[in-house]
């Protein structure tokens, strides 16, 4: 199947740390650029975080810069987020998906199901 | 960054009804602009991308228009599967920026 699987999402308290994990599959993961979009309840969505395919080139959401470390493993098809000095305000769900800027579309955009992270005392 | 100004935030029609979005972005994003319907508890679903362009499976009664700062979307004539929240969303550079989003209900 394609998909793209996360993982990783938990209840944390302020100031704590998370990594999430999306793992690729059923499609070459190596091709594309990728992304971390999140979704706060009740909320619109929000951009959080981009990687180039080669990894070498990271960007990031002014909100989360210097808190936030994307990355990912070509081994493993996977990709990470990882959380530090966590806020209420990251109270969401993130989803890991293929969208990019820039981009040429080819016809395949794909999202995961999305993992909730919650940051409450 | 990029803003995208959506409007209107909800609305209500009837089954069969022409709906519109319209979408302002806040500076010149030529066409790179996307369109997403999510329904609750569900990742967004890509509709049009490139401002017009309808993505391969979407219902041809979705459309899209426009360039530069102001496009808009359609729905020709709203079913009942189509309640959702939609978006808009800037791809031109990053930061990718959202829309606020328009929830579509049934009167």
């Amino acid at each position: 199947d394609v998909q793209l699987l996360e993982s990783g999402g938990d209840l944390v308290q302020p100031g704590g740390s998370l990594r999430l994990s999306c793992a690729a599959s059923g499609f070459i993961f190596n091709n594309y650029a990728m992304s971390w979009v999140r979704q706060a309840p009740g909320k619109g969505l929000e951009w959080v975080s981009g990687i180039s395919t080669s990894g070498g080139s990271t960007y990031y959401a002014d909100s989360v810069k210097g808190r936030f470390t994307i990355s990912r493993d070509s081994s493993k098809n996977t990709l990470y987020l990882q959380m530090r000095s966590l806020r209420a305000e990251d109270t969401a769900i993130y989803y890991c998906t293929n969208l990019f800027s820039p981009r040429s579309y080819d016809g395949f955009e794909i999202w995961g199901q999305g993992t909730m992270v919650s940051v409450s005392s | 960054d990029i803003q995208m100004t959506q409007s209107p935030s909800s609305l209500s029609a009837s089954v069969g009804d022409r709906v519109t979005i319209t979408c302002q972005a806040s500076q010149d994003i030529s066409n790179y602009l996307n369109w997403y319907q999510q329904k609750p508890g569900k990742a967004p679903k890509l509709l049009i991308y490139d401002a017009s362009n309808l993505e391969t499976g979407v219902p041809s009664r979705f459309s899209g228009s426009g360039s530069g700062t102001d496009f808009s979307f359609t729905i020709s004539s709203l079913q009942p599967e189509d309640i959702a929240t939609y978006y808009c969303q800037n791809y031109a550079n990053l930061p990718i920026t959202f829309g606020g989003g328009t929830k579509v209900e049934i009167k």
